[in-house]
């Protein structure tokens, strides 16, 4: 069965520091992949996706992730975290006949002022 | 487009109650799915429709809980009795097959059974 992992659960970090956020996922097939965000008491906002073509896929808010086939990754990066970043990530996988996503278990980045 | 409108955005209710929570997706999306968000589990597909027919109900929880989409424009989520571990945020999602796989979710409604 399909699953995604999100290895850091909780991520705390300074304004202007570096994020990366790791997903991985198990399935061999084509598949499409999403990163979601949530701010406090807020519904789930898609910040970018990954169907195919370039695996350098930029979104909204100065986000990017890299689809790295070869380790079944999906990682998300921001090169300088905001104040206003602070929020819950969620990681997302869907194979190509289907679209019954699988989430990741989220991870909470806080960000320090 | 108002986008996926969900109601009520709380709910209290006392254990042993009917609870229905209600959901109109983006008009002209074709599949609508039901989650539940809490902290000890994250985010749980309960049950997807697509075209109004429901495809994949295996994460509803027990029989308690059914979920209906009697048209394109309309679905229920029904707990019946409701227990105090339903308390939850539950989400419903819309999305286009075939253009763009990516949801838009509504606002949740906060489940509280006391």
């Amino acid at each position: 069965a399909q699953s995604v992992s999100q290895h850091n659960h909780h991520v705390i970090l300074s304004e202007a520091a570096s994020l990366e956020l790791g997903c991985n996922y198990s399935y061999g097939g084509t598949v499409n992949l999403f990163w979601y965000v949530q701010y406090p008491g807020q519904h789930l906002q898609l910040l970018l996706k990954y169907f195919s073509g370039d695996p350098l896929v930029k979104g909204i808010k100065g986000f990017e992730a890299e689809f790295i086939k070869s380790k079944f990754s999906f990682n998300l990066r921001k090169p300088s975290v905001q104040w206003s970043d602070t929020a819950e990530y969620f990681c997302a996988v869907t194979d190509s006949g289907t679209y019954k996503y699988i989430f990741g278990t989220g991870t909470r980045l806080k960000v320090l002022a | 487009d108002a986008g996926v409108i969900q109601s009520p955005r709380h709910e209290v209710t006392e254990m042993g109650q009917e609870v229905t929570l209600r959901c109109k997706p983006i008009s002209g999306h074709n599949s609508l799915f039901w989650y539940r968000q809490t902290m000890m589990r994250g985010l749980e597909l309960l049950i997807y429709f697509n075209n109004n027919v429901p495809i994949d109900d295996s994460g509803m929880p027990e029989d308690r809980f059914s979920a209906k989409m009697p048209n394109a424009s309309f679905s229920t989520l029904k707990i019946q009795p409701s227990e105090p571990r339903d308390s939850a945020v539950y989400f419903c999602a819309s999305s286009l097959r075939g253009l763009d796989y990516g949801y838009t979710f509504g606002s949740g409604t906060r489940l509280t059974v006391v």
